[in-house]
């Protein structure tokens, strides 16, 4: 079965400062899929960053980085210079080979403080 | 830009009435879902069109709940009767994904915030 954790149910970061959420996933796929979402309090998904299983390269999207680790089963997102308007809901989730569903973390919620 | 459109935005409704959402997906997207979001908790999935095949709904509660893709567009989900436990944010999805093999990124919808009082 598929899994995603996300061990931190609240963070806080210093505007401009860096900030790491962590997520570690299970499967037993070859192939697979890697996203991270926003969700502010308004309510919709926000897609952010998208890594591959077999990209040896980690994503960036702008100040967004994705710290992909395979061995240890961890893709942990990476936001850079924090703005005020970061604070939300950060949702780790992963797609595997095939008619799947996505399957989401339980989230983070990032406070960012001025 | 192109977006995932649903409505309503908002929704309340009083136990064992009949309530349905609507979603219409980006254009050219194959591939639907409806996820239900509980307060603090991550999205789970309802049920996934594929065109109008539905390819999971393991999920679904069946006796209450149902869902359908008619012309492989947009999209209607269906609750009867509406129990307490329904209360929560029912979001819409769509990837594009013609074969529904390929890992793409998933847009949402700004979902329905459902109260069932």
């Amino acid at each position: 079965a598929q899994k995603i954790t996300q061990t931190q149910p609240g963070m806080f970061v210093q505007e401009k400062e860096a900030v790491t959420l962590d997520c570690t996933y299970d499967t037993s796929d070859q192939s697979y899929g890697l996203f991270w979402y926003k969700q502010p309090s308004s309510g919709e998904m926000i897609f952010l960053i998208y890594q591959g299983s077999y990209d040896e390269q980690n994503a960036t999207e702008g100040r967004y980085s994705l710290n992909f680790q395979k061995a240890r089963k961890s893709a942990n997102l990476v936001i850079s210079a924090s703005q005020l308007g970061d604070s939300a809901m950060y949702f780790c989730a992963m797609r595997g080979h095939g008619y799947v569903k996505y399957i989401f973390g339980t989230g983070t919620r990032l406070k960012v403080l001025a | 830009e192109a977006e995932v459109a649903q409505s309503p935005r908002y929704k309340i409704t009083e136990k064992s009435q009949a309530v349905a959402f609507w979603c219409d997906p980006i254009s050219g997207h194959a591939t639907l879902y409806w996820y239900r979001q509980i307060l603090g908790q991550g999205p789970e999935l309802l049920v996934q069109f594929q065109d109008e095949s539905v390819v999971d709904d393991s999920q679904l509660p069946k006796d209450r709940f149902s869902a359908e893709r008619l012309k492989g567009v947009d999209s209607t989900l269906k609750i009867q009767p509406a129990e307490l436990g329904d209360s929560a944010m029912y979001l819409c999805a769509s990837s594009f994904s013609p074969s529904g093999l390929e890992n793409t990124e998933a847009f949402f919808g700004q979902g329905t915030r459902l109260t069932v009082v």
